[in-house]
């Protein structure tokens, strides 16, 4: 079975910094990769999904991850990050092989706190 | 479109007590998912559907029971709360993709906390 590590209970940034978050999952071949962001008191909305190709991909609101093979990791970085940002991301994946049900495994979460 | 509804958004039950969490979606998704969401432990998949008239458990279904009448509504039931119940409870729904994954979409949860 696939499982998902997110080693980073809770990161604090400044306002302006860069962000990587560290997302290292366990599976037998290449899984889909997502990350998900959890403003306080919302549900989760996607960030950005790894299927194939291209292992630097882009997401919404300036994010990106690389998907690493070797390292089996994909984390996420963005270059400034803004007050807005603040919020709980999480990391999942899911088996490519058979039939899946879009069935997802969650990371942890890593709680993201931004300081002006 | 609504999205993705979830009623109550709050709930205090004492143990023993039952009671019944719904999840509407408007987006003509085939594929439901029932999660909890405790601090330290993400979210662990409770049931799922991948159609109407079907459900099936996920990671953690002891204790509770679902069910899927109409195509945009899943249910969640607790039979005999415990506090060990107490949690977030997230419903998502996607559509279907053979050997594939389509976004889910999340409800905003429902925050049940069992004395």
């Amino acid at each position: 079975a696939q499982s998902v590590t997110q080693p980073d209970i809770h990161i604090t940034v400044s306002e302006g910094a860069s962000l990587e978050l560290r997302c290292n999952y366990s599976y037998g071949a290449t899984p889909y990769l997502f990350w998900y962001v959890q403003s306080p008191g919302q549900g989760l909305q996607l960030l950005l999904k790894y299927f194939s190709g291209d292992t630097l991909v882009q997401g919404i609101k300036g994010f990106e991850a690389e998907f690493k093979r070797s390292q089996s990791s994909f984390n996420l970085r963005k270059p400034s990050v803004h007050w807005s940002d603040a919020a709980e991301y999480f990391c999942a994946v899911g088996p490519s092989g058979g039939t899946s049900y879009g069935k997802l495994t969650f990371g942890q979460g890593t709680i993201l706190t931004v300081h002006p | 479109n609504a999205g993705v509804t979830q009623t109550p958004k709050f709930r205090v039950l004492k143990t023993g007590q039952s009671m019944t969490l719904l999840c509407a979606q408007d987006m003509n998704h085939e594929y439901m998912y029932w999660y909890r969401q405790d601090p330290g432990m993400g979210l662990r998949l409770i049931h799922y559907s991948v159609g109407e008239g079907t459900t099936a458990k996920g990671e953690v279904p002891d204790g509770y029971n679902v069910s899927r009448l109409k195509k945009q509504n899943f249910l969640l039931g607790l039979e005999s709360a415990a506090p060990s119940q107490t949690s977030v409870y997230f419903c998502a729904s996607s559509f279907s993709m053979v050997g594939g994954y389509n976004e889910q979409f999340f409800g905003p949860g429902t925050r049940l906390t069992v004395l």
